[in-house]
């Protein structure tokens, strides 16, 4: 079945680096893929999404690009503040099936 | 538009007691599902809808229920709640199965649930 791996957290960073959060997947066909983000207290909200093979999706300042060749969604922004600091998930569906979430990575911005 | 709301925000329960957790949206979605979030254990699918009157099992049903008799509200029941039923709860909605703009899922605050 179709499935999602994300890099293991948690991750810390100071302000204004640079951050990566890896994302493959597994599945049959052309899946949509997803980034949503999980504040403090809050449900979650999505953040970006592409739908097809070389989209970029983005989304005040973060990025993923989908790669079919890796099987990858990774998330990136170029220069992270502390308001950035929240769980985040990548997730794909396909069709008519189920949205299928990694298990989440919790990002800590230090100031 | 008010999205997806749930309630209650927080609730304790002994042993034993049951509960309905409510969810609504206003958006007209067709499809509405139940997640249970725990720590290190990501988000998981407890029961969904594809439309009123329609419900079906997610991966871990055992313990809830479900029922959907109209498209704005999805209420899941605790029978007979256990400690290890504690949890935070999200509902969440989406316009339907297929592509494009039906594919986005709309969450709610959440249910944080204390079983002791």
């Amino acid at each position: 079945g179709n499935s999602v791996t994300q890099m293991e957290g948690p991750v810390t960073l100071s302000e204004e680096a640079f951050l990566t959060i890896n994302c493959t997947y597994t599945a049959t066909g052309y899946p949509s893929l997803f980034w949503y983000v999980q504040y403090p207290g809050e449900g979650l909200q999505l953040l970006l999404k592409a739908t097809k093979a070389d989209d970029k999706g983005s989304n005040k300042g973060f990025e993923a690009t989908y790669r079919k060749e890796t099987t990858s969604f990774h998330l990136e922004k170029g220069s992270v503040q502390v308001s950035d600091s929240a769980v985040y998930f990548c997730a794909l569906i396909q069709g008519a099936q189920k949205l299928v979430f990694g298990q989440g990575t919790r990002l800590t911005i230090n100031p | 538009n008010a999205g997806v709301t749930q309630t209650p925000k927080f609730q304790v329960l002994k042993t034993g007691q049951s509960m309905t957790l409510q969810c609504a949206q206003d958006m007209n979605h067709e499809y509405m599902s139940w997640y249970r979030q725990d720590p290190g254990m990501g988000l998981r699918l407890i029961h969904y809808s594809v439309g009123a009157g329609i419900t079906d099992q997610g991966e871990v049903p055992n313990g809830y229920n479900v029922s959907r008799s109209t498209t704005e509200d999805f209420p899941l029941r605790l029978l007979s709640a256990a400690p290890s039923q504690t949890s935070v709860y999200f509902c969440a909605s989406r316009l339907g199965q297929g592509g494009g703009p039906r594919e986005t899922q709309y969450f709610g605050p959440g249910t944080r649930l204390l079983v002791l």
